[in-house]
């Protein structure tokens, strides 16, 4: 059975720093892509990040960039998200979402149930 | 700020069609495939239609997807209570570089 399994949410103060995981089982993960996306309370799906199967190739939404670093460890298949210099407004559940081809720009067919990270002050 | 331009909401009786509309641009829809995606509130999203009008097994065949220039369109036929949820579209952003999700569309059965 495919599993994806989100770890790493939490409280933190603005200004802070958190590494979301994505522990994933069941297919071979260095052949897909995998993505962060994320969703503030009441508010509707965001993309944060996505990088290729083999790493080599990431991406980012503008609102994170400089902020957020996405990596992932294929011996270990799992993607990590480093989440720096942390504000209010990012407030939200992340889910970590497996593609369904090696590049970034496929569709996500597996959800994880998501990890929550609150920024307040 | 969303990029992929959708109703806010949608609904009808149970066993008629409902359509949600996906607007986007050339850059987007108009280069590269549309995706759906089915929200039940407090749960995490689930994919019902890749590559445009591709269901994923498990998808009813009441869901499906269609696409024409800049534009996308999901339609359920035979509305169940089950369906009422948060449905988004998305697609990769050649100008942008990035994932881009549509506003999303709340569906609701009377």
């Amino acid at each position: 059975e495919v599993q994806l399994l989100e770890s790493g949410g939490g409280l933190v103060q603005p200004g802070g720093s958190v590494r979301l995981s994505c522990e994933a089982s069941g297919f071979t993960f260095n052949n897909y892509a995998m993505t962060w996306v994320r969703q503030a309370p009441g508010r509707g799906l965001e993309w944060v990040s996505g990088i290729s199967g083999s790493g080599g190739g990431t991406y980012s939404a503008d609102s994170v960039k400089g902020r957020f670093t996405l990596s992932r460890d294929n011996s270990k298949n799992t993607v990590y998200l480093q989440m720096n210099s942390l504000r209010a407004e990012d407030t939200a559940m992340y889910y970590c979402a497996k593609g369904v081809i090696f590049g970034v720009a496929g569709s996500f067919d597996i959800w994880g149930q998501g990890t929550m990270v609150t920024v307040f002050s | 700020q969303s990029v992929l331009t959708q109703p806010p909401s949608a609904s009808a009786t149970p066993g008629q069609r409902v359509t949600i509309s996906c607007s986007g641009s050339s850059s987007n829809i108009g280069t590269n495939t549309v995706n759906w995606f089915q929200q039940v509130p407090g749960t995490a999203p689930k994919v019902l239609i890749y590559s445009n009008n591709q269901r994923p097994s498990g998808v009813p065949e009441r869901f499906s997807g269609s696409k024409s220039g800049t534009s996308a369109s999901l339609a359920i036929s035979g509305l169940q209570s089950e369906d009422e949820a948060d449905y988004y579209c998305a697609a990769w952003d050649d100008s942008l570089n990035a994932y881009v999700f549509g506003t999303g569309t709340k569906v609701t059965v009377l």
